[in-house]
């Protein structure tokens, strides 16, 4: 398996419930990120986990929890969502700190999150 | 904070037109990717821009790069409607990759 894989793809999920977006990487990149789409915002950065440090977006609510278990894997852990939550999740990763590589992401086929 | 300006949002063109979408960005950087986005699906890369001056071409779309002007360019010639689709620039700055609100384009037959 190559690339980056997401799942689930479709999420529905009332705001009460606990859920989580997996994200897996096969291109043997150091860095991995999550954005949200939306059509009020599109594609909004949400994480950065880089060289395995977590790099802050401080705009992101705390109910929204990444975490980064190793180079390969990134989850976002959901708990007590919005209705305006509701977005299209985007995981990718890069191989950054190498100076022959263009940094350029790669993207998963996404999680397409609704919140009723 | 880095912030990421395109324009046109949107874009309908007639098959066989030359058009431009720009982008221009906010602060120092010596990176910007353009990523194309079907209806329903995920993001493609399509070019990286690595240095200013840099210019790269792929088919009917070629993109430029001026750091100093923090502006780039694509370049869509002979426009066919296989090229419809959001076109997207991203900045690259301090480990964050911050894009732009992306250019609908459409086509027409």
């Amino acid at each position: 398996e190559t690339g980056v894989t997401q799942t689930p793809r479709h999420l529905v999920m009332g705001m009460t419930n606990k859920k989580s977006l997996k994200c897996e990487q096969h291109l043997g990149h150091n860095a991995m990120y999550w954005y949200k789409q939306s059509a009020k915002k599109p594609l909004e950065l949400m994480f950065v986990y880089s060289l395995e440090e977590r790099v802050e977006n401080n705009s992101v609510p705390s109910r929204f929890s990444p975490e980064c278990p190793n180079s390969s894997h990134l989850f976002l852990h959901l708990h007590t969502l919005q209705p305006e939550d509701s977005a299209l999740y985007l995981c990718a990763s890069s191989k950054r700190h190498v100076t022959t590589n263009t940094g350029e992401l790669f993207f998963g086929e996404g999680s397409r999150l609704t919140v009723l | 904070e880095l912030k990421v300006e395109q324009n046109p949002l949107f874009l309908s063109m007639q098959e066989g037109k030359n058009y431009t979408i720009y982008c221009n960005y906010s602060t120092t950087s010596d990176r910007l990717y353009w990523y194309r986005q079907d209806p329903g699906k995920s993001l493609e890369s399509l070019f990286v821009l690595l240095s200013n001056g840099a210019v790269k071409q792929e088919g009917r779309l070629m993109a430029s790069l001026d750091t100093k002007a923090r502006l780039s360019t694509l370049h869509i010639t002979a426009a066919v409607h296989d090229l419809s689709a959001t076109y997207f620039c991203a900045v690259d700055k301090d480990d964050k990759i911050i894009f732009g609100k992306g250019t609908r384009l459409h086509i027409l037959p």
